[in-house]
């Protein structure tokens, strides 16, 4: 079993759409989380931490569950723009970061 | 501009060769980081230094060895190069701590192929 596991998709929405993603972690040791973006081709961007209070960017909001281990994206109002691969991402102590393999948003006119 | 950047884009050779992949970041982080993702896009860490010291080193063979001359630069040379070396390497840089929460920032990648 991977450390960090996501829902490949792909999710296919229309423009407008509300679509949530999850993501799942095994260590209890886990420290902080992350959801970045990576477009084709492109390198992987921060698209916002994730707090146990949950937190809020615009159309994105993060929520964070210790007690079970998951992290939630939730993206309100999709644009063509969102179109990427999502991917969770979970710091442990002593600098190790893992990766969840990704989960592939097409967002459709 | 202050970011992440690696040299070469785009790296084509042939098998059996030795290259090395540069990355400097001008971000004044402490801890940078070798990452290669594959054909099926997995990003996986290859290894970790902090303050030019060696922190992870994942298994990764011993053909592959970094080399942080600074806090800023960390580069990644590759010796004997194999088909399965072909991939997107990216190298990220960060605030480390011992206990970490501070994100990454990632160079555009290099795109080594071997023919």
């Amino acid at each position: 079993r991977k450390e960090v596991e996501q829902d490949p998709g792909p999710f296919n929405v229309p423009e407008g759409a509300t679509v949530a993603f999850n993501c799942t972690y095994s260590n209890s040791a886990s420290q902080s989380f992350f959801w970045y973006r990576q477009d084709c081709r492109k390198e992987p961007k921060l698209l916002m931490s994730v707090y146990s209070s949950g937190n809020e960017d615009g159309r994105f909001t993060a929520q964070l569950n210790r007690a079970s281990q998951y992290i939630s994206l939730l993206i309100r109002d999709s644009k063509l723009s969102d179109s990427a691969t999502y991917l969770c991402v979970v710091n442990r102590r002593g600098f190790k970061t893992i990766f969840g393999a990704g989960t592939r948003l097409f967002v459709k006119a | 501009d202050t970011a992440v950047s690696q040299t070469p884009k785009y790296l084509v050779t042939q098998m059996g060769n030795d290259k090395s992949i540069k990355c400097e970041q001008n971000l004044g982080h402490d801890t940078m980081y070798w990452y290669k993702q594959d054909s099926k896009k997995f990003l996986k860490i290859m290894f970790s230094y902090n303050n030019k010291e060696l922190i992870i080193n994942e298994t990764v063979p011993n053909r592959f060895s970094p080399k942080s001359p600074d806090k800023a630069h960390l580069n990644l040379h590759i010796n004997s190069l194999e088909l399965g070396d072909s991939a997107v390497y990216f190298c990220a840089s960060s605030h480390g701590q011992v206990i970490s929460n501070q994100p990454q920032h990632f160079g555009d990648g290099t795109r080594l192929s071997i023919l």
